[in-house]
Protein backbone atom coordinates (compact mmCIF):
# COMPACT_ATOMS: atom_id res chain seq x y z
CA UNK A 1 0.00 0.00 0.00
CA UNK A 2 0.75 3.49 0.34
CA UNK A 3 3.56 4.42 1.90
CA UNK A 4 5.28 7.43 4.16
CA UNK A 5 9.25 7.36 4.32
CA UNK A 6 10.54 9.31 7.32
CA UNK A 7 14.64 10.42 7.06
CA UNK A 8 16.59 9.43 9.49
CA UNK A 9 15.20 6.59 11.26
CA UNK A 10 17.24 7.42 14.41
CA UNK A 11 19.06 11.14 14.60
CA UNK A 12 21.51 11.88 17.62
CA UNK A 13 22.42 15.87 18.84
CA UNK A 14 23.38 17.45 21.27
CA UNK A 15 21.29 19.94 23.18
CA UNK A 16 20.87 23.12 21.61
CA UNK A 17 21.73 22.17 17.92
CA UNK A 18 19.34 22.01 15.40
CA UNK A 19 18.12 19.14 13.87
CA UNK A 20 15.90 18.36 10.53
CA UNK A 21 13.52 15.59 10.34
CA UNK A 22 12.21 15.01 7.16
CA UNK A 23 9.28 13.03 5.64
CA UNK A 24 8.20 11.81 2.14
CA UNK A 25 4.57 12.02 2.18
CA UNK A 26 2.65 9.42 -0.15
CA UNK A 27 2.43 11.04 -3.18
CA UNK A 28 -0.86 12.12 -4.01
CA UNK A 29 -1.42 13.55 -0.23
CA UNK A 30 -2.73 17.28 0.42
CA UNK A 31 -2.66 16.75 4.61
CA UNK A 32 0.67 16.28 6.76
CA UNK A 33 1.11 15.68 10.32
CA UNK A 34 3.75 15.12 12.72
CA UNK A 35 2.87 13.55 15.89
CA UNK A 36 5.51 13.53 19.13
CA UNK A 37 5.63 9.42 20.99
CA UNK A 38 8.04 9.63 24.70
CA UNK A 39 8.51 6.41 25.59
CA UNK A 40 5.65 4.85 27.62
CA UNK A 41 3.41 7.62 26.78
CA UNK A 42 0.62 8.30 24.73
CA UNK A 43 1.75 9.50 21.05
CA UNK A 44 0.37 13.65 20.59
CA UNK A 45 -0.58 15.53 18.15
CA UNK A 46 2.10 18.18 16.98
CA UNK A 47 1.14 19.91 13.78
CA UNK A 48 -1.66 19.99 10.95
CA UNK A 49 -0.11 21.34 7.85
CA UNK A 50 -2.02 21.97 4.29
CA UNK A 51 -1.31 24.16 1.35
CA UNK A 52 1.72 25.25 2.65
CA UNK A 53 0.18 26.59 5.67
CA UNK A 54 -0.15 25.63 9.36
CA UNK A 55 -3.79 24.34 9.85
CA UNK A 56 -3.21 23.66 13.89
CA UNK A 57 -0.70 23.21 16.72
CA UNK A 58 -0.38 21.48 19.79
CA UNK A 59 0.74 23.25 22.87
CA UNK A 60 3.31 20.96 22.69
CA UNK A 61 4.22 22.90 19.27
CA UNK A 62 6.79 25.15 20.77
CA UNK A 63 8.25 28.66 19.18
CA UNK A 64 11.45 26.42 18.83
CA UNK A 65 9.40 24.46 15.84
CA UNK A 66 8.49 25.04 12.32
CA UNK A 67 7.25 23.18 9.42
CA UNK A 68 7.52 23.50 6.01
CA UNK A 69 7.07 22.01 2.59
CA UNK A 70 9.03 23.52 -0.06
CA UNK A 71 8.25 22.56 -3.71
CA UNK A 72 6.46 19.12 -2.59
CA UNK A 73 9.55 17.88 -1.34
CA UNK A 74 9.95 16.66 1.62
CA UNK A 75 7.69 17.83 4.40
CA UNK A 76 10.03 18.35 7.48
CA UNK A 77 10.08 19.26 11.06
CA UNK A 78 13.06 21.88 12.34
CA UNK A 79 13.55 22.27 15.52
CA UNK A 80 15.79 25.05 16.54
CA UNK A 81 17.18 24.69 19.59
CA UNK A 82 17.14 21.93 20.32
CA UNK A 83 16.23 20.24 24.29
CA UNK A 84 16.62 17.28 25.99
CA UNK A 85 12.34 16.97 26.23
CA UNK A 86 12.61 17.35 22.57
CA UNK A 87 13.98 13.45 22.95
CA UNK A 88 11.23 11.16 21.25
CA UNK A 89 9.71 9.33 18.49
CA UNK A 90 8.36 11.67 15.83
CA UNK A 91 5.84 10.17 13.43
CA UNK A 92 4.74 11.60 9.99
CA UNK A 93 1.57 11.12 8.90
CA UNK A 94 -0.19 12.10 5.84
CA UNK A 95 -3.94 11.79 4.15
CA UNK A 96 -5.49 12.82 0.65
CA UNK A 97 -8.06 14.57 2.38
CA UNK A 98 -8.93 16.23 5.87
CA UNK A 99 -12.16 15.45 6.85
CA UNK A 100 -12.14 14.03 10.12
CA UNK A 101 -13.36 10.12 9.00
CA UNK A 102 -9.92 10.54 7.16
CA UNK A 103 -7.27 7.68 7.92
CA UNK A 104 -3.84 8.65 7.99
CA UNK A 105 -1.01 7.19 6.51
CA UNK A 106 1.84 7.05 8.83
CA UNK A 107 5.76 6.59 8.75
CA UNK A 108 7.80 4.33 10.69
CA UNK A 109 8.66 7.58 12.79
CA UNK A 110 12.03 8.72 13.14
CA UNK A 111 13.77 8.48 17.14
CA UNK A 112 15.22 11.61 17.95
CA UNK A 113 17.74 11.77 21.26
CA UNK A 114 18.92 15.07 22.60
CA UNK A 115 22.23 14.30 24.90
CA UNK B 1 -12.14 17.30 27.80
CA UNK B 2 -11.02 14.85 25.04
CA UNK B 3 -9.09 11.27 26.25
CA UNK B 4 -8.95 8.10 24.80
CA UNK B 5 -7.83 5.68 28.00
CA UNK B 6 -6.83 1.89 27.03
CA UNK B 7 -6.41 -0.21 30.20
CA UNK B 8 -4.76 -3.38 29.03
CA UNK B 9 -1.28 -2.81 29.13
CA UNK B 10 -0.98 -6.25 27.03
CA UNK B 11 -2.38 -9.28 26.23
CA UNK B 12 -1.46 -12.42 25.52
CA UNK B 13 -3.33 -15.48 23.59
CA UNK B 14 -2.99 -18.77 21.88
CA UNK B 15 -3.75 -18.46 18.12
CA UNK B 16 -6.90 -19.08 16.09
CA UNK B 17 -9.10 -17.57 19.47
CA UNK B 18 -10.87 -14.53 20.32
CA UNK B 19 -9.20 -11.48 21.96
CA UNK B 20 -11.47 -8.11 22.63
CA UNK B 21 -9.24 -5.00 23.58
CA UNK B 22 -10.88 -2.40 25.45
CA UNK B 23 -11.03 1.60 24.81
CA UNK B 24 -12.68 4.35 26.41
CA UNK B 25 -13.13 7.45 25.17
CA UNK B 26 -14.60 11.22 26.48
CA UNK B 27 -15.45 13.93 24.35
CA UNK B 28 -17.94 16.57 24.29
CA UNK B 29 -18.61 16.67 20.58
CA UNK B 30 -21.87 14.89 19.03
CA UNK B 31 -19.88 13.96 16.23
CA UNK B 32 -16.77 12.18 16.31
CA UNK B 33 -14.99 9.05 14.89
CA UNK B 34 -13.21 6.29 16.57
CA UNK B 35 -10.02 4.60 14.89
CA UNK B 36 -7.92 1.39 15.46
CA UNK B 37 -4.14 1.37 14.23
CA UNK B 38 -1.47 -1.43 14.95
CA UNK B 39 2.06 -0.69 15.44
CA UNK B 40 4.00 -3.39 14.52
CA UNK B 41 7.47 -4.74 15.48
CA UNK B 42 9.23 -2.91 12.75
CA UNK B 43 7.73 0.53 13.84
CA UNK B 44 5.05 0.59 10.86
CA UNK B 45 1.79 1.84 11.88
CA UNK B 46 -1.22 0.65 10.20
CA UNK B 47 -4.83 1.86 10.22
CA UNK B 48 -7.47 -1.05 10.54
CA UNK B 49 -11.05 0.20 11.34
CA UNK B 50 -13.27 2.82 11.76
CA UNK B 51 -16.52 3.54 13.38
CA UNK B 52 -18.09 6.83 12.91
CA UNK B 53 -20.15 7.69 16.07
CA UNK B 54 -23.74 8.18 13.78
CA UNK B 55 -23.21 4.85 12.62
CA UNK B 56 -25.30 2.42 15.01
CA UNK B 57 -24.25 -0.92 13.08
CA UNK B 58 -20.62 -2.17 14.35
CA UNK B 59 -18.11 -2.19 11.72
CA UNK B 60 -16.15 -4.99 10.32
CA UNK B 61 -13.49 -5.46 8.04
CA UNK B 62 -11.80 -8.86 7.63
CA UNK B 63 -11.31 -10.54 11.09
CA UNK B 64 -11.45 -7.27 12.93
CA UNK B 65 -14.56 -6.06 14.37
CA UNK B 66 -15.59 -3.49 16.49
CA UNK B 67 -17.88 -3.43 19.62
CA UNK B 68 -19.36 -0.03 19.94
CA UNK B 69 -21.46 0.81 22.76
CA UNK B 70 -22.09 4.76 22.30
CA UNK B 71 -23.87 5.41 26.30
CA UNK B 72 -20.70 4.05 27.79
CA UNK B 73 -18.38 5.78 25.04
CA UNK B 74 -16.57 2.65 24.56
CA UNK B 75 -15.11 1.56 21.33
CA UNK B 76 -13.70 -2.18 21.93
CA UNK B 77 -11.62 -3.75 19.33
CA UNK B 78 -12.19 -7.88 18.70
CA UNK B 79 -9.91 -10.20 16.24
CA UNK B 80 -11.04 -13.30 15.89
CA UNK B 81 -8.92 -16.24 14.91
CA UNK B 82 -5.72 -14.74 16.08
CA UNK B 83 -2.82 -15.39 13.99
CA UNK B 84 0.87 -15.14 15.13
CA UNK B 85 1.44 -11.97 12.97
CA UNK B 86 -1.16 -10.04 14.67
CA UNK B 87 1.21 -9.79 17.62
CA UNK B 88 1.58 -5.78 17.50
CA UNK B 89 0.97 -2.89 19.51
CA UNK B 90 -3.09 -1.82 18.70
CA UNK B 91 -3.85 2.15 19.51
CA UNK B 92 -7.36 3.64 19.80
CA UNK B 93 -7.87 6.84 18.55
CA UNK B 94 -10.88 9.34 18.50
CA UNK B 95 -10.91 12.22 16.33
CA UNK B 96 -13.39 15.02 16.66
CA UNK B 97 -15.61 17.25 14.28
CA UNK B 98 -16.69 16.79 10.38
CA UNK B 99 -14.90 18.96 7.93
CA UNK B 100 -14.04 21.57 10.66
CA UNK B 101 -11.40 19.57 12.59
CA UNK B 102 -8.00 20.10 11.15
CA UNK B 103 -6.22 16.68 12.29
CA UNK B 104 -6.25 16.40 15.49
CA UNK B 105 -6.10 12.70 16.61
CA UNK B 106 -5.87 11.66 19.65
CA UNK B 107 -4.45 7.95 20.60
CA UNK B 108 -4.77 5.72 23.33
CA UNK B 109 -1.23 4.09 25.70
CA UNK B 110 -1.75 1.12 23.21
CA UNK B 111 -2.22 -2.75 24.33
CA UNK B 112 0.29 -4.86 23.07
CA UNK B 113 -0.75 -8.33 21.64
CA UNK B 114 1.19 -11.42 22.05
CA UNK B 115 -0.29 -14.44 20.22
CA UNK B 116 1.24 -17.90 20.93
CA UNK B 117 1.20 -20.74 18.89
Amino acid sequence: GPKVLQIPSHQIIDMGQMVTLNCDPVSNHLYFYWYKQILGQQMEFLVNFYNGKVMEKSKLFKDQFSVERPDGSYFTLKIQPTALEDSAVYFCASSLRGGSNERLFFGHGTKLSVL
Amino acid sequence: AQKVTQTQTSISVVEKTTVTMDCVYETRDSSYFLFWYKQTASGEIVFLIRQDSYKKENATVGHYSLNFQKPKSSIGLIITATQIEDSAVYFCAMREGWTGNTGKLIFGLGTTLQVQP
